[in-house]
């Protein structure tokens, strides 16, 4: 077990809609890591967030938005969804601003219909 | 820009024998690169990593990469495969900087046949 929570581990919902999953980083750890695993894409790193603050932003679509509360867990918001969203959503953590090793949670199946 | 290449998709080996996956890399600067592994229905999990400070790195499990600059690759290489590795296993490289240049290759899925 990494520490990184996930929630839910699955969610399944209509093209159109929005959804919120979250993360809970491990205990101690400041930065907050999403990233989107596809078959076609593999992983794809979407945002970083360090202590409340944005501090790296990679592949994310407009449509997506992310942020991480005073109590250190995050929230990746994906609205007016498409098929295309359909993915594996990582959350990862780490102590340090930037780290390379990185622990991961267990994802959350997102099935848009 | 940095690149990995995960040469298999798809690796079968018997339990007890020899573990090879193949990772090229292309990287315009000196890379830091890992990695990870993906078990089923889990998180990834960082298995070793190498920042130019020895060729041969050892990782967790018995798992160990080298790292040949003249052939742009870091194999993943075990002796002797145990059920337990079947899993997804990702090659990763880091030219510099933050979060946002890790880039991940596609997988290896490894399979253990009993």
């Amino acid at each position: 077990d990494s520490g990184v929570t996930q929630t839910p581990k699955h969610l399944i919902t209509a093209t159109g809609q929005r959804v919120t999953l979250r993360c809970s980083p491990r205990s101690g750890d400041l930065s907050v890591y999403w990233y989107q695993q596809s078959l076609d894409q593999g992983l794809q790193f979407l945002i970083q967030y360090y202590n409340g603050e944005e501090r790296a932003k990679g592949n994310i679509l407009e449509r997506f938005s992310a942020q991480q509360f005073p109590d250190l867990h995050s929230e990746l918001n994906l609205s007016s969804l498409e098929l295309g969203d359909s993915a594996l959503y990582f959350c990862a953590s780490s102590v340090r601003e930037w780290d390379e090793k990185l622990f991961f949670g267990s994802g959350t199946q997102l099935s848009v219909l | 820009a940095q690149s990995v290449t995960q040469l298999d998709s798809h690796v079968s080996v018997s339990e007890g024998t020899p573990v090879l996956l193949r990772c090229n890399y292309s990287s315009s600067y000196s890379p830091s690169l890992f990695w990870y592994v993906q078990h089923p229905n889990k998180g990834l999990q960082l298995l070793l990593k190498y920042t130019s400070a020895a060729t041969l790195v050892k990782g967790i499990n018995g798992f160990e990469a080298e790292f040949k600059k003249s052939e742009t690759s870091f194999h993943l290489t075990k002796p002797s495969a145990h059920m337990s590795d079947a899993a997804e296993y990702f090659c990763v490289v880091n030219p510099g900087g933050g979060a946002d240049g890790l880039t991940f290759g596609k997988g290896t899925h490894l399979i253990i046949q009993p």
